[in-house]
């Protein structure tokens, strides 16, 4: 039971562009949402997060757009580089649960 | 400053063996989450050990069992393997009360079940 669900599974963008990934879910009760990524050979590593009180949060060339109407997310990549091109993850932190819920991840391949 | 360290990085068994895999949690870090991670997929939570003791598990049969010794390292014990069980397996730690915000992940045991 799928409670995360990331579109979409591989994204070929050219450097320079922007790239946009989704994530949407179903459960209220998650109370973080972090964004992960994660190259070949390693573990996840922490990108950017959000809490659900906040609409957007930028850190470098990276948004998180937040919408808890629609129970949707999203990461901006602004000026996407060759050195982005990596496994992307969201997430959703269930405080309660004590645990991540992870959707299933984009292939991100950015062009030189 | 070490991050999280887990052993071994790679791994072959048989279908119906025991394994073991070991983590070393981040210095300063109490709070010790395993998830499994197939490939193509993203990681699902195992189980959490804090103080010694799980305190709280996903939907992982009991033949996935763990333990934390009072160092904070920890060990994922699987039973019975199957082949469904190959997987990279992650280990996280993070101080007790900062939830995901303080996760660190290791690299990873990859277990393959032939």
């Amino acid at each position: 039971q799928q409670q995360v669900k990331q579109s979409p599974q591989s994204l070929i963008v050219q450097k320079g562009g922007i790239s946009i990934i989704n994530c949407a879910y179903e459960n209220t009760a998650f109370d973080y949402f972090p964004w992960y990524q994660q190259f070949p050979g390693k573990g996840p590593a922490l990108l950017i997060a959000i809490r659900p009180d906040v609409s957007e949060k930028k850190e470098g060339r990276f948004t998180i757009s937040f919408n808890k109407s629609a129970k949707q997310f999203s990461l901006h990549i602004m000026d996407s580089q060759p050195g982005d091109s990596a496994t992307y993850f969201c997430a959703a932190f269930s405080g309660s649960a004590r645990q991540l819920t992870f959707g299933s991840g984009t292939q991100l391949t950015v062009l030189p | 400053d070490a991050g999280v360290t887990q052993s071994p990085t790679h791994l072959i068994k048989t279908r119906g063996q025991q394994v073991t895999l070991r983590c070393s949690p981040k210095s300063g870090h109490d709070t010790v989450s395993w998830y499994q991670q197939a490939l193509g997929q993203g990681p699902q939570f195992i189980f959490q050990y804090y103080e010694e003791e799980e305190r709280q598990r996903g939907n992982f049969p009991d033949r996935f069992s763990g333990h934390q010794f009072p160092n904070y390292s920890s060990e994922l014990n699987v039973n019975a393997l199957l082949l469904g069980d190959s997987a990279l397996y992650l280990c996280a730690s993070s101080p007790e009360g900062q939830g995901s915000y303080g996760y660190t992940f290791g690299s990873g045991t990859r277990l393959t079940v032939v």
